[in-house]
């Protein structure tokens, strides 16, 4: 069962435009939502995280935006850039299990020039 | 470069036999993290070890083991090979494993091919 569900599949943007990635999640105990970033052939790395507590964090061109209430999270990417165009998971965990990660499916998203 | 290494990079086997895919994890890290990637199931975590011991556990089969070893190098065991086991692998590691704000580090990942 999936905990943590993103959409859309996959996307297409210009680069300057802003592209969204959403997700949900249905644990209220989860504590800690990061999103990974994918490259073809890499593993996954840690892009931005963000805590229950804040409503959003930014750092550069990348954004969060939690709500709480609708147990949902996004990711915003301001100005993207063909560099940018990759394979974006969300992520929520818990101390219970240790913080391993529960992964959306993925977004595949791709700039184009 | 995450500073994870793991090995081999590919392997292919066939069915019903046995591998073993070894992750070294960043220097100083104690939590090792295993997880597989299918295009049908995702990302899904396996089991994740902590300075030797098993913390918690996830979708991982019966057939598939880990341990960590005195060094904190971490290995999975995947036996009696099926099809649908091919996938990659992916460990990753964190300084603690047991705060939310420890960042998990990814190695670049075994892909496993069962024929």
């Amino acid at each position: 069962q999936q905990q943590v569900k993103q959409s859309p599949q996959s996307l297409i943007v210009q680069k300057g435009g802003i592209p969204i990635i959403n997700c949900a999640y249905e644990n209220t105990a989860f504590d800690y939502f990061p999103w990974y970033q994918q490259f073809p052939g890499k593993g996954p790395a840690l892009l931005i995280a963000i805590r229950p507590d804040v409503s959003e964090k930014k750092e550069g061109r990348f954004t969060i935006s939690f709500n709480k209430s609708a147990k949902q999270f996004s990711l915003h990417i301001m100005d993207s850039q063909p560099g940018d165009s990759a394979t974006y998971f969300c992520a929520a965990s818990i101390e219970d299990s240790g913080y391993a990660l529960n992964f959306g499916k993925g977004t595949s998203l791709l700039v184009t020039p | 470069d995450s500073g994870v290494t793991q090995t081999p990079k590919h392997l292919i086997t066939a069915t019903g036999q046995r591998v073993t895919l070894r992750c070294s994890p960043r220097s100083g890290d104690l939590s090792v993290y295993w997880y597989q990637q299918s295009l049908d199931q995702g990302l899904q975590f396996l089991i994740q070890y902590y300075n030797g011991e098993e913390r918690a556990k996830g979708n991982i089969l019966e057939r598939f083991s880990a341990q960590q070893f005195p060094d904190l190098h971490s290995e999975l065991n995947l036996s009696s090979l099926e099809l649908g086991d091919s996938a990659l692998y992916f460990c990753a590691s964190s300084p603690e494993g047991g705060a939310s704000t420890d960042t998990q580090y990814f190695g670049p990942g075994t892909r496993l091919t069962v024929l």
